[in-house]
């Protein structure tokens, strides 16, 4: 499978500010995904971030909210910006591995955020 | 539309006891299924996937699923619960889009 990190693992903000969170695989992928995962919740996708075009939005969720990037294929960034509690979260990157035969979603480290 | 029902939202069982954790799905064609397990502070492991073929399918650390269509249902079992198997588990569906829809999830305990 495809190795991938995060960083930072953890953070603690004061709200009003925003924070980026990187993702990093081992492997060129197509598609990269980012989700949320409230405290005691289950998994909710934020958005798909295909390299070469913009990010697609899950409902509910919006790129003023939660801008991405995808500069190439093995990097990807998910910034959450103008923080509140309620953004208080796990927020995880996965990738589609391996590419084009029965994909697979693995999944990052996830970046602990608490937001105060 | 897509959606996973796992029933059970805590389970405790006895070390060495033998475990199953329900899971329901509604979804318009054949569906990708997972298995996913969080350990404390931990990301999401891949455990099994179903796309086709035999509806029992093995996975990694002794755990198997089974895929029954009639019941729309993909529940994981494993034989003999090990005191490190206590996380929380996710059962997930899947479209060829790429789009996971993940259920509740179950946290299992295990008593010594």
């Amino acid at each position: 499978s495809a190795v991938i990190s995060q960083k930072p693992s953890r953070d603690i903000c004061q709200r009003g500010t925003s924070l980026t969170i990187q993702c990093q695989v081992d492997s060129q992928v197509t598609m990269m995904f980012w989700y949320r995962q409230q405290p005691g919740q289950s998994l909710t996708l934020i958005a798909t971030a295909n390299q070469g075009s913009e990010a697609t939005y899950e409902s509910g969720f919006v790129i003023d909210k939660f801008p991405i990037s995808r500069p190439n294929l093995t990097f990807s960034t998910l910034t959450v910006s103008n923080m509140s509690p309620e953004d208080s979260s796990i927020y995880l990157c996965s990738v589609e591995w391996p590419q084009g035969v029965l994909e697979t979603q693995y999944f990052g480290p996830g970046t602990r955020l608490l937001v105060l | 539309a897509q959606s996973v029902t796992q029933p059970d939202i805590h389970i405790t069982v006895s070390e060495g006891a033998s475990l199953e954790l329900r899971c329901n799905y509604s979804y318009g064609a054949t569906p990708y299924l997972f298995w996913y397990v969080q350990s404390p502070g931990q990301g999401l492991q891949l455990l099994l996937k179903y796309f086709s073929g035999d509806t029992l399918v093995q996975g990694i650390k002794g755990f198997e699923a089974e895929f029954k269509r009639s019941q729309s249902s993909f529940n994981l079992r494993k034989p003999s619960v090990h005191w490190s198997d206590a996380a929380e588990y996710f059962c997930a569906v899947g479209n060829q889009g790429g789009k996971l829809i993940f259920g509740q999830g179950t946290e299992l305990s295990v008593k010594p």
